[in-house]
């Protein structure tokens, strides 16, 4: 089955700590993003990647950092520098960017207390 | 900048009826994409709808049809027969033909009535 993993579903830290989120997807798809979902906010861009060893920054950015050494993974790591860190955070790939609409993961709700 | 409003933050109704979601857009672009998308209680984000500006005719799938209307930069979502499962978040979605990323509104939480 192809499609987008995230992993783990809830995930909880201690205040200071760094935390890395994991996004997988098997669609062969170029683009991959994150977004932060916060309630009454919508979806907010944090970043995103259009190919391998690429990624620009979102909206949001400040607090994380990713990486893309392969096509197939994006993790998103959460810094202690992150203000509100806790949040839901959504994992999403298309084909190209900018072309082809977005397939999102099940999402990963961090709580950091 | 492009920005995406949605004016109805929460709506409900009985099953079975009809239900229109509102959304409105700003945009200087003459090509892009709009969509809309459905967030359960799950969670899990799903693809309802796309349209590309460019095409006339308004986009349907089953139940979830869009009226499209380009001069007045609205893009409202009509559920047909609506039934329990269709009680969800809803987020109507721009992306620019020059841009790389996807701009969401707010969202509209629905609620399908018994």
């Amino acid at each position: 089955d192809g499609g987008i993993t995230q992993s783990p579903k809830y995930l909880f830290r201690k205040e200071g700590q760094n935390v890395t989120l994991s996004c997988e997807q098997n669609l062969n798809h170029d683009a991959m993003y994150w977004y932060r979902q916060d309630p009454g906010q919508g979806l907010r861009l944090i970043y995103y990647s259009q190919i391998v060893n690429d990624f620009q920054k979102g909206d949001i950015a400040e607090g994380y950092s990713v990486s893309r050494e392969k096509k197939e993974s994006f993790p998103l790591t959460v810094t202690s520098a992150q203000k509100n860190p806790t949040a839901f955070y959504l994992c999403a790939s298309s084909i190209r960017a900018g072309k082809d609409e977005q397939y999102f993961g099940p999402g990963t709700r961090l709580t950091v207390t | 900048a492009q920005t995406v409003t949605q004016s109805q933050p929460e709506m409900s109704v009985q099953e079975a009826e009809t239900v229109t979601l509102s959304c409105t857009y700003d945009t200087s672009e003459n090509n892009y994409y709009l969509f809309w998308y459905k967030q359960p209680p799950s969670r899990q984000m799903i693809l309802v709808i796309r349209q590309e500006a460019y095409k006339q005719q308004n986009a349907t799938e089953n139940r979830f049809s869009v009226n499209f209307q380009k001069a007045a930069k609205s893009f409202s979502l009509k559920i047909s027969d609506s039934q329990l499962g269709d009680t969800a978040m809803y987020f109507c979605a721009f992306m620019g033909r020059r841009d790389d990323k996807i701009i969401f509104g707010k969202g509209t939480r629905l609620h399908i009535l018994p």
